[in-house]
């Protein structure tokens, strides 16, 4: 049972224009919702969280965006820059010290 | 100093060895944690240590034994591994703010023959 869903495992997107990564969830318990890019050989590196109270956060060119009813996030990258070519995954908390991650979404940003 | 250091990079391991990996940090982090990642999937949590104490164990085969020695230091021994076992091994830790995020380590990739 996959709690956590990013349901386009790959998103191309010209170097100026926005990315944005979505991400779905089936539990309404969970409190937190976090963003992490990854590269290759490397552990992921934390981007932007959000708490389940609101609904949007913002961080330079990242803005994650929170829609409870659907139980939906998305993140948005403005502008995309070609080092942000990477996976990117959306994770979520349950009010302990578990993160579940989603599937990931692979990012590559072309000039 | 706010990295997570992880040893080895790489492992190569017959199914009869032990082997044991490591991971530490300085960050003063109550909790600390062991993913396993394998080719094209999610990390997959497999053990949290918070204040030292084993505090969720994800129904970890026994071949996989977690030790936290201290705050900083936390060990995953190895013992009878399968082929299958071969993955991408993340160690990461946390602070106690809620949405903070984890701090991970570049991982150790472990290739089981």
């Amino acid at each position: 049972d996959q709690q956590v869903k990013q349901n386009s495992p790959s998103l191309s997107v010209q170097e100026g224009r926005i990315s944005i990564l979505n991400c779905d969830y089936t539990n309404s318990m969970f409190d937190y919702f976090l963003w992490y890019k990854k590269y290759p050989a490397e552990g992921p590196t934390f981007l932007i969280s959000i708490s389940s109270i609101k609904d949007k956060n913002e961080d330079g060119r990242f803005t994650v965006f929170l829609n409870k009813s659907a139980k939906h996030l998305s993140l948005h990258i403005v502008p995309s820059q070609p080092g942000d070519s990477a996976v990117y995954f959306c994770a979520a908390s349950l009010h302990t010290d578990k993160l579940i991650f989603g599937t990931g979404t692979r990012l590559q940003v072309f000039p | 100093d706010t990295e997570v250091t992880q040893t080895p990079k790489h492992l190569v391991m017959g199914m009869t060895n032990k082997k044991s990996l490591k991971c530490e940090q300085h960050m003063g982090h109550r909790a600390m944690y062991w993913y396993k990642q394998k080719a094209k999937k999610p990390p997959e949590l497999m053990f949290v240590y918070s204040y030292e104490k084993l505090s969720i164990n994800e129904s970890v085969p026994s071949r996989f034994s977690p030790e936290c020695p201290n705050s900083s230091l936390l060990n995953l021994h190895l013992h009878a591994l399968q082929p299958e076992d071969s993955a991408l091994y993340l160690c990461a830790s946390s602070s106690n703010s809620p949405g903070s995020g984890y701090t991970f380590g570049s991982g150790t990739r472990l290739t089981v023959v």
